[in-house]
């Protein structure tokens, strides 16, 4: 069964660059979408965006300007910058597998990494 | 955007009740509603796909059903550990959105 595990730094500063990476293990990372969502704490879930393993993405209009989604193959993981962070920006954010196809569900998600922006 | 509007947001209920959540897209999305549960502390766990689709593993109590506009979630004979947050999301069109949740206590 696939696993993703989110790894990055759970404090950064306001005005600066948050930034996250998933490792995907018991699976390939090729054939499928990979996304990233967001919870702020005692709220509901956002999502952030997607990429395909080639490398095509897709973003919440809402964080466009901000967001960049890479993928890297050969580690077999996929990773999520976010320029210009507020405090508006602190939230458990989880990535997730799309299965099957980008217009399917997220099956799998990894556990949460709470992020924090404070000086 | 696809906006999803779920009610109730919270309901209290007693172990072996039957329970309806319902999830209404504001513009038709086809099938493609999917239904999680959060528990405190965990990510989501998806249950139910493309509407009435059970995931793998996914107790039998749960089931799902709709098309359109408007989607069920049910959840028979309610067991203590069904005490969580569910949310539907849509995968029609960008961005992906949720519902607000509703949060499931069980008295």
């Amino acid at each position: 069964q696939v696993q993703l595990q989110e790894s990055g730094p759970g404090l950064v500063k306001p005005s600066e660059t948050l930034s996250l990476t998933c490792t995907v293990s018991g699976g390939s990372i090729s054939s499928y979408y990979w996304s990233w969502v967001r919870q702020p704490p005692g709220k509901g879930l956002e999502w952030i965006g997607y990429i395909y393993y080639s490398g095509s993405t897709d973003y919440n209009p809402s964080l466009k300007s901000r967001v960049t989604i890479s993928v890297d193959t050969s580690k077999n993981q996929f990773s999520l910058k976010l320029s210009s962070v507020t405090a508006a920006d602190t939230a458990v954010y989880y990535c997730a597998r799309v299965g099957g196809s980008k217009v399917t569900a997220i099956d799998y998600w990894g556990q949460g990494t709470l992020v924090t922006v404070s000086s | 955007e696809i906006v999803l509007t779920q009610s109730p947001d919270f309901q209290s209920v007693t172990p072996k009740e039957k329970v309806t959540i319902t999830c209404r897209a504001s513009q038709s999305i086809g099938s493609s509603l999917h239904w999680y549960q959060q528990k405190p502390d965990q990510s989501p766990k998806l249950l139910i796909k493309y509407a009435s689709q059970s995931f793998s593993g996914v107790p039998s109590r749960f089931s799902g059903s709709g098309s359109g506009t408007d989607f069920t979630l049910t959840i028979n004979s309610l067991e203590a550990e069904d005490a969580a947050t569910y949310y539907c999301h849509q995968s029609t069109s960008l961005p992906r959105t949720f519902g607000q949740g509703t949060k499931l206590e069980i008295k």
